[in-house]
């Protein structure tokens, strides 16, 4: 079975672009997360979706945003770039809400 | 503030010895932890989880205790293998209210086994 797959694995804009990320979930999982991880830290939570619901938000500005299509995959936005987005943005999906969450290997988002 | 820190950066142990692998939390509304094992270019595998109405759990050569009066856990690997070399992170859950399965994560510990 496929694993939770993200698109593209690298990306690289500049400062005031916007870009979207996206994320398929292993097959079944209704709960989709992200994190966003910078160089030398753990992951930091971003989001959480379950049928389609927001059911958490972390300490993001209002730049960033995401949603859950009816398939379960997830897009991630995030407006206005700035240089401190640089970082590894990880997907992940668990089968419902409480679950072990299962990662995607990420997006590598470098902004110049 | 970090609610969940792993104060080793780095661990070096020898193939087959034990290693033994450290978090500290601060919050007491975590109910469940986890961790997770990095190899570069790849996502976290998540390894073993513990609830925190137990105290031990073990899975294979992991082992994962919780000292929930100490706010303390750690992950055993028993024996110590050369392809267990990776990054370690320790996750805790917050559930509560509307918000379940959020987790946090430490930064990591870099486990280097010897052959």
């Amino acid at each position: 079975d496929a694993g939770v797959t993200q698109s593209p694995t690298h990306l690289i804009k500049t400062r005031g672009q916007q870009v979207t990320l996206r994320c398929s979930p292993i097959s079944g999982h209704k709960s989709v997360s992200w994190y966003q991880q910078v160089l030398g830290q753990g992951p930091q939570f971003i989001f959480q979706y379950y049928e389609k619901e927001e059911r958490g938000r972390g300490n993001f500005p209002d730049r960033f945003s995401a949603r859950q299509f009816p398939n379960y995959s997830s897009e991630l936005n995030v407006n206005a770039l700035l240089l401190g987005d640089s970082a590894l943005y990880l997907c992940a999906s668990s089968l419902v809400l409480g679950q072990p969450q299962h990662f995607g290997d990420g997006t590598r988002l470098s902004i110049l | 503030d970090q609610q969940v820190k792993q104060n080793s950066p780095s661990l070096s142990v020898q193939e087959g010895r034990i290693s033994i692998l450290n978090c500290d939390y601060t919050n007491s509304m975590f109910d469940y932890f986890l961790w997770y094992k990095k190899y570069p270019a790849e996502g976290p595998t998540f390894l073993i989880s513990i609830s925190s109405i137990k105290d031990k759990n073990e899975d294979g050569r992991f082992t994962v205790f919780l000292n929930k009066s100490a706010k303390h856990l750690s992950l055993h690997i028993v024996p110590s293998q050369p392809g267990d070399s990776a990054v370690y992170f320790c996750a805790a859950r917050l559930n509560y209210g509307g918000s379940q399965g959020n987790l946090i994560f430490g930064k990591g510990t870099k486990l280097s086994v010897k052959p």
